[in-house]
């Protein structure tokens, strides 16, 4: 196992709330990555991270947000939650020898329900 | 951008039976990763390809990148239930290692 989890598992938020997950690697991985997973659409990626503070956008990044303060943890943020946002979000790493072909490692996901 | 098609989108076999699953890029692939995924858990990492021809085994999973690296395969020998899943093929050669991913097979398995 890659050292990876996320947190909550699962969650219920209503529109307008704001909602953070968390991402936590025990791995010292260069590299954190945000994507979710829909029916028909497979993984998108949200966000991207290439080191403290170093992030970047994906290809679905509207409305959402990240940071990471501290290699081991990379937090996605939903400022004001939609319905649409209702989703399975996936954390990765990557990254033990730093070139890009490095592989990615998921978590276990989180389940987020937007009322 | 790139575009992974993966075909077909769900298949359902007897078990024992052999399958193949394809995954087609509308650009020259420089690395492709085929994961699967089981329902509500995260993905796991099969193989990853990257050489034109290149084929790689683990099991009973065979996977092959062809020679133009533009289309690759998973071949699935005896299938059993324990292969039943999502399979989702991801490609990279972007920068920090960004992977595009195909929208995922689900395959069924009946004993």
């Amino acid at each position: 196992d890659a050292g990876i989890t996320q947190s909550p598992r699962h969650k219920v938020t209503e529109t307008g709330t704001p909602v953070t997950l968390r991402c936590h690697q025990t791995e010292n991985h260069r590299y954190m990555y945000w994507y979710r997973q829909d029916p028909g659409h497979g993984l998108r990626l949200i966000h991207y991270s290439y080191g403290v503070k170093d992030t970047d956008k994906g290809e679905v990044s509207d409305g959402y947000s990240v940071s990471r303060s501290k290699t081991e943890d990379f937090l996605l943020t939903l400022e004001s939650a939609t319905s649409s946002q209702t989703s399975v979000y996936f954390c990765a790493i990557a990254g033990t020898s730093g070139r890009d072909t490095d592989t990615q490692y998921f978590g276990p996901g989180t389940r987020l329900t937007v009322l | 951008s790139q575009e992974l098609e993966q075909s077909p989108q769900s298949l359902i076999v007897q078990e024992g039976k052999n399958l193949t699953i394809n995954c087609t890029s509308s650009k020259t692939l420089y690395g492709l990763y085929w994961y699967k995924q089981k329902y509500g858990e995260g993905l796991i990492f099969l193989m990853m390809l990257q050489k034109g021809g290149e084929e790689k085994s683990h099991e009973k999973i065979t996977a092959k990148l062809d020679e133009k690296k533009q289309q690759s395969s998973l071949h699935i020998t005896a299938s059993q239930p324990s292969h039943a899943g999502i399979y989702l093929c991801g490609a990279g050669g972007t920068s920090y290692g960004k992977l595009t991913f195909g929208q995922g097979t689900i395959l069924t398995v009946h004993p």
